[in-house]
């Protein structure tokens, strides 16, 4: 079956430390990978993407994320946090064949130390 | 460019009552979808229209839930006869027509409905 997993419900890091969320993924197909972060009472904004070719993949607010075949893994990462970047974040698979739908982990609630 | 807008952004109703919620995605996006996100269920894909085709109604939760897209653009998301259970987060989503825009979904800000 088709599934997303996010290990961590919660994370805290200090502002200015690294960071790194996890999200591996279970999917028959070649799948497109994407990360997305949700602010409270907000929807979702896209964060980065993968669909192919290099796969370690820019996004916005200088998040990176490497796609990881032998590892079905797809983690998240910051090199430095700050504070506006507390939030949840969201991986998700999705494929051609399935209309591209998305299939979202459960979610990990990023939580910034002062 | 504007994005996904969805209306109301807040619904309070009572069991038993049908609530219809709206979805206008970015002008030129053919493919729509609605997506659930509760507490117990996390996010979760609804129903899925493109172009002119037979929507994707794969992931409506019962037959209580229908939707339909006008004119290939607005959608709307019907209740029928809520149940305290529909309370959640109602998200629509567009993305663009062709083979490298249409992996990327746009969500809009959600509807928050709750049902007494």
């Amino acid at each position: 079956a088709q599934s997303v997993t996010q290990p961590d419900i919660h994370i805290t890091v200090s502002e200015g430390a690294s960071l790194e969320l996890r999200c591996n993924y279970s999917y028959g197909a070649t799948p497109y990978l994407f990360w997305y972060v949700q602010s409270p009472g907000q929807g979702l904004q896209l964060l980065l993407k993968y669909f192919s070719g290099d796969t370690l993949v820019q996004g916005i607010k200088g998040f990176e994320a490497e796609f990881k075949r032998s590892q079905s893994s797809f983690n998240l990462r910051k090199p430095s946090v700050h504070w506006s970047d507390a939030a949840e974040y969201f991986c998700a698979v999705g494929a051609r064949d399935s209309s591209y739908k998305l299939i979202f982990g459960s979610g990990t609630r990023l939580l910034v130390r002062p | 460019g504007a994005g996904v807008s969805q209306s109301p952004s807040n619904k309070v109703t009572e069991k038993g009552k049908d609530v219809e919620l709206r979805c206008d995605p970015i002008s030129g996006h053919t493919a729509l979808y609605w997506y659930r996100q509760s507490l117990g269920q996390g996010l979760e894909f609804l129903i899925y229209f493109q172009g002119n085709s037979a929507p994707d109604k794969s992931g409506l939760p019962s037959d209580r839930f229908s939707a339909e897209r006008t004119g290939g653009s607005v959608s709307t998301l019907t209740i029928q006869r809520t149940q305290q259970e529909d309370s959640a987060v109602y998200l629509c989503a567009s993305s663009a027509q062709g083979a490298t825009n249409q992996e990327t979904q746009y969500f809009g800000p959600g509807t928050r409905l709750l049902v007494l």
